[in-house]
């Protein structure tokens, strides 16, 4: 069965600090990956996801995510993070021709004003 | 333009009580999805479905029963709650397998 590790469960980090979110998949085939973030009290919303071609990956509200097929990881990042990027972000696997996704843990970023 | 709707948003059981959660998707979506969120746990699956008609289990699927009787529609029920399935629910829904979820606002229900 597929599994999703993140790293950290609680980071807090002052503005203009740089972020990196770990995220490591069990899985050895074909993969798509997925970063949802949960603002406090709403749903959760996609922030990038990655099928193939180019490894980098570029989201919304400028974060970025970098698959590295030979470590089973795909990292989040954000070079400088604002107060509004407080919110739990989710790392997803879905196996090709799957039909579910795995989330991992989560990871509660707060952002230090 | 609603996308995903669930309803209720928020409901308080007493333990044993027996209630439903309806899921709505006006997206015309195939697959549809019924997950937990709790601290510390991230999302784990409860059921889902391919298609209307069609259920299968998830991660977690012990207490809990569904039913796709139309393509727009994911009902999750609890037939005898019980305090360990207080949490906040959400559901999602899918063109397709393998791609990117959409996602109701979520339930939080309460079991006493």
């Amino acid at each position: 069965a597929q599994s999703v590790s993140q790293h950290n469960h609680h980071v807090i980090l002052s503005e203009a600090a740089s972020l990196e979110l770990g995220c490591n998949y069990s899985y050895g085939g074909t993969v798509n990956l997925f970063w949802y973030v949960q603002y406090p009290g709403q749903h959760l919303q996609l922030l990038l996801k990655y099928f193939s071609g180019d490894p980098l990956v570029k989201g919304i509200k400028g974060f970025e995510a970098e698959f590295i097929k030979s470590k089973f990881s795909f990292n989040l990042r954000k070079p400088s993070v604002q107060w509004s990027d407080t919110a739990e972000y989710f790392c997803a696997v879905n196996a090709e021709y799957g039909n579910k996704l795995v989330f991992g843990a989560g990871t509660i970023l707060r952002v230090k004003s | 333009n609603a996308g995903v709707t669930q309803t209720p948003k928020f409901r308080v059981l007493k333990t044993g009580q027996s209630m439903t959660l309806l899921c709505a998707q006006d997206m015309n979506h195939e697959y549809m999805y019924w997950y937990r969120q709790d601290p510390g746990m991230g999302l784990r699956l409860i059921h889902y479905s391919v298609g209307e008609g069609t259920t299968a289990k998830g991660e977690v699927p012990d207490g809990y029963n569904v039913s796709r009787l139309k393509k727009q529609n994911f009902l999750l029920g609890l037939e005898s709650a019980a305090p360990s399935q207080t949490s906040v629910y959400f559901c999602a829904s899918t063109p397709g397998g393998a791609g990117e979820l959409f996602f109701g606002e979520g339930s939080r229900l309460t079991v006493l």
